[in-house]
Parts: C-alpha cells; sequence; structure tokens
C-alpha cells in the first residue's frame, strides 16, 4: 500500500486562479515532506522541504502546509499561471534512512 | 555540470536487446539514486549507492536489472533482455551529506524515456 496518497488525481483551472493540492501520508515518523514540480520530459525539481516541526514553507506563488498531528500536506498555488501546468509530486522521507515515499502526483493544467 | 546529467534522454530499443543507461551526478555527491516511472504512476525505487557501501539493490524489479557506480561518480543502470513493461522514464537523482540526513541537495536529473518495442 503506498505510504503517501495525493489528491485529486487531476485538475484544471483557469490562469489566474488559486488552486489546492493534498497530500495525506501514513510515513512515520519521518524527517521531512517535499513538494516537487514535474514538467512533462523533465525531472521533478524541488519546490519546498519541511521538517516535521515546520506548519508552512513559501516560495513565491507555492505555499506549503503540514499538519505532522492529522499527517496532511498541502501545496497552494496562488495567481496560477500557464507554466504551472505540470505533475507536482509530494514525498516523503522517513527518520530512517535514505528512501523517499513518492505519490503519484496531482497533473495541473492551467488553461487561458 | 551544475545538475545531473542522464544520458540518452530518449531510447527505443527491440524487445530482447540490452541497454544502458548513464547518470552523471553532481560532482561531490556521495549518494546517488535511480527511479523508474511508468505511465500514469509514481516514482520506483530501484536502486542507491552511498560512497563506497554496498549498494541498496531492493528495488531492482528482476535480475535482468543490474547498475554499478564506478569511483563514486558516473552510474550505469543496464537492463537484460528488455520487455515491453520495461518501457518507462528511468531518473536519476544525488545527494550529499548534511549532518545526520543524505538528502541534503536532493536533485533530479532529467530521465532517460525508454521505449521497448
Amino acid at each position: 500500500k503506498n505510504q503517501v496518497e495525493q489528491s485529486p488525481q487531476s485538475l484544471i483551472i483557469l490562469e489566474g486562479k488559486n488552486c489546492t493540492l493534498q497530500c495525506n501520508y501514513t510515513v512515520s515518523p519521518f524527517s521531512n515532506l517535499r513538494w516537487y514540480k514535474q514538467d512533462t520530459g523533465r525531472g521533478p525539481v524541488s519546490l519546498t522541504i519541511m521538517t516535521f516541526s515546520e506548519n508552512t514553507k513559501s516560495n513565491g506563488r507555492y505555499t506549503a502546509t503540514l499538519d505532522a498531528d492529522t499527517k496532511q500536506s498541502s501545496l497552494h498555488i496562488t495567481a496560477s499561471q500557464l507554466s504551472d501546468s505540470a505533475s507536482y509530486i509530494c514525498v516523503v522521507t522517513p527518520n530512517s534512512g535514505y528512501a523517499l515515499n513518492f505519490g503519484k502526483g496531482t497533473s495541473l493544467l492551467v488553461t487561458p | 555540470g551544475a545538475g545531473v546529467s542522464q544520458s540518452p534522454s530518449n531510447k527505443v530499443t527491440e524487445k530482447g536487446k540490452d541497454v544502458e543507461l548513464r547518470c552523471d551526478p553532481i560532482s561531490g555527491h556521495t549518494a546517488l539514486y535511480w527511479y523508474r516511472q511508468s505511465l500514469g504512476q509514481g516514482l520506483e525505487f530501484l536502486i542507491y549507492f552511498q560512497g563506497n557501501s554496498a549498494p541498496d539493490k531492493s528495488g531492482l524489479p528482476s535480475d535482468r536489472f543490474s547498475a554499478e557506480r564506478t569511483g563514486g561518480s558516473v552510474s550505469t543502470l543496464t537492463i537484460q533482455r528488455t520487455q515491453q513493461e520495461d518501457s518507462a522514464v528511468y531518473l536519476c537523482a544525488s545527494s550529499t551529506r548534511q549532518g545526520a540526513t543524505f538528502n541534503y541537495g536532493y536533485t533530479f536529473g532529467s530521465g532517460t524515456r525508454l521505449t521497448v518495442v
């Protein structure tokens, strides 16, 4: 069973609108949680990294939140742009070792 | 270079042939990972190299898959007798150690898209 579940699987929004992507995980204890953006045909690029003690982290128009009690994280995108169209992947690193747990990603399409 | 470099970017091969995929990690990164990303699926861990330690091969799906890392730098992932189900994007990542974590500076390459026909 995948230890990182993301929702929605896909999302279409209009340019300029905001959206929020969800990540629920069961990995425990964990060291950090990351959000990656993966453009088509490219490798994932890190957006945010949060340790278990952090609640929020921003990177420009991207804001990630973390609730370690409910084991939920969200990625909020503000004032979306066409270039935000990509897959967004949630990744959780367990406390023990190096193996990362990946979600299957949310595919976001921003339309004009 | 400044990033993780993978080659080739695309590879089409006939079923039954062997293929080699190459990864050049970021200079100085001691940890190197291989992942596979099948269509519509999440990233699947294949193998992990850390310095001179024995690699963690627990993610390799079959004995047709092998990987080596020469001189603690460049890595090659080899798939023998390729099958159609091997078609996927193979991603390499590298990282270094900072404090207690081996995931500092974790960076992915752009991947090799393998198509087995």
